[in-house]
């Protein structure tokens, strides 16, 4: 079965670095999406893309947070100058319509 | 008003009962209603969809949706252990394609 695929599944950083997340979503879907969720916390929205230009983003992805498709089947996250409040689960999804398939998550701790 | 809205606490069933799961949502546009399945430090997995009003049943899992009470539900039927999960309630906002989760409902399945 099809999957999305996300790289690192855990990832350490000193607060005020940048990180990237990666990920190979399902090649035939059309949309992309990052969202996070804070450990105990509930599942949030961060930003979607759609025909290669962000179609829509949250309050929460700021000027620090951007996102990329440098190639035909990465989609990445970037994380400028991460806070302590970055730590989280990141979600990676894709989808053809609705219904997302999730990527297995990547873990950033922010220290 | 929250977007998504799961109030129950943990829920507690014993293996082969009924596990009975509701949500409520704010958007009176929304069409799309998804049902993910989250084990603890993983991605949430798309158990259920459903669009229409009434039921809709998958295996022993059965979606209920009564959009004029902005209304959704779950229903799992023999109950197993590995159904011992978080169950999270997603809505599409906006007529979009972006999901709003509840705070997720916590199954506990007693052998």
């Amino acid at each position: 079965e099809p999957e999305v695929t996300q790289t690192p599944s855990h990832q350490v950083t000193q607060m005020g670095q940048e990180v990237i997340l990666r990920c190979v979503p399902i090649s035939n879907h059309l949309y992309f999406y990052w969202y996070r969720q804070i450990l105990g916390q509930k599942v949030e929205f961060l930003v979607s893309f759609y025909n290669n230009e962000i179609s829509e983003k949250s309050e929460i992805f700021d000027d620090q947070f951007s996102v990329e498709r440098p190639d035909g089947s990465n989609f990445t996250l970037k994380i400028r100058s991460t806070k302590l409040e970055d730590s989280a689960m990141y979600f990676c999804a894709s989808s053809e319509t609705y219904g997302y398939t999730f990527g297995s998550g990547t873990r950033l701790t922010v220290v | 008003q929250k977007e998504v809205e799961q109030n129950s606490g943990p829920l507690s069933v014993p293996e082969g009962a009924i596990a009975s799961l509701n949500c409520t949502y704010s958007d009176r546009v929304s069409q799309s209603f998804f049902w993910y399945r989250q084990y603890s430090g993983k991605s949430p997995e798309l158990i259920m969809s459903i669009y229409s009003n009434g039921d809709k049943e998958d295996g022993r899992f059965t979606a209920q949706l009564n959009k004029a009470s902005q209304y959704v539900s779950l229903l799992i039927r023999d109950s197993q252990p590995s159904d011992s999960a978080t169950y999270l309630c997603a809505v599409n906002i906006g007529g979009n394609n972006r999901l709003a989760f509840g705070k997720g409902n916590q199954v506990v399945v007693i052998p």
